[in-house]
């Protein structure tokens, strides 16, 4: 069964930095490209970003809302994928989800993780 | 890059059909056959319903179809039942410098 999990979510003020963790199992996950999202309160889903298998180079790419100040990497050996958000701005307030990147679609999804930034 | 085009909301009774439209331009639903679309229930992780237009993943019942013409795709659910009621999102690749762009998500509301 595929499994996925975010973690690190939290309180933060503005400015500082978090870090989100995607924990997979049930899957190879080195076979896959690995996406993050976000869903500010009572809005919409938006994609953030996403870092590709190491077959394709384990390249990243970023909506532009966040370039420049988030990056993703994934640690195949540990199956888990991670979000880096530095200079963290009120606007960034969301859930965060990871899911699995299957061609262009995502196809397993995690819960999600609340992030709060504030002063 | 401007969120695709969604009715905020339709709704049927059960055992109607209801179909969603989802409005893009030729650099993103016009222009590649990567649409897909998304349920989440309140509190809950989306779940996938529809990829490459018209694809249904296993396990996603067979009254949930996708379509697509022109700018536009369409998803439609045959005998609504109350479990389905729910937001439902598409997205849509936009190409190499976008990626991906969603719907700004439907409710449905199953009378």
């Amino acid at each position: 069964e595929v499994q996925v999990v975010e973690s690190g979510g939290g309180l933060v003020q503005p400015g500082r930095s978090l870090r989100l963790s995607c924990t997979t199992s049930g899957f190879t996950f080195g076979d896959y490209a690995m996406s993050w999202f976000r869903q500010a309160p009572g809005k919409g889903l938006e994609w953030v970003g996403f870092v590709r298998s190491k077959h394709y180079g384990g390249t990243t790419e970023y909506a532009a809302s966040v370039k420049g100040r988030f990056s993703i990497s994934r640690d195949d050996s540990k199956s888990i994928a991670y979000l880096q958000m530095n200079s963290l701005k009120i606007e960034d307030t969301a859930v965060y989800y990871c899911a699995r990147h299957n061609g262009y679609f995502f196809d397993y999804w995690g819960q999600g993780t609340l992030v709060t930034v504030s002063s | 890059q401007s969120a695709l085009t969604q009715p905020r909301s339709v709704s049927g009774s059960p055992g109607q059909s209801v179909t969603i439209s989802c409005t893009g331009t030729s650099s993103d639903v016009g222009g590649y056959n990567y649409v897909s679309w998304y349920q989440q229930h309140p509190g809950k992780a989306p779940k996938l319903m529809i990829y490459d237009v018209s694809k249904r993943p296993s396990g996603v019942p067979d009254r949930f179809s996708g379509s697509k013409s022109g700018n536009t795709a369409s998803l439609t659910i045959s005998g609504l039942q109350a479990e389905d009621e729910a937001d439902y999102y598409c997205c849509s690749f936009a190409g190499s410098y976008t990626l991906y762009v969603f719907g700004i998500g439907t409710k449905v509301t199953v009378l």
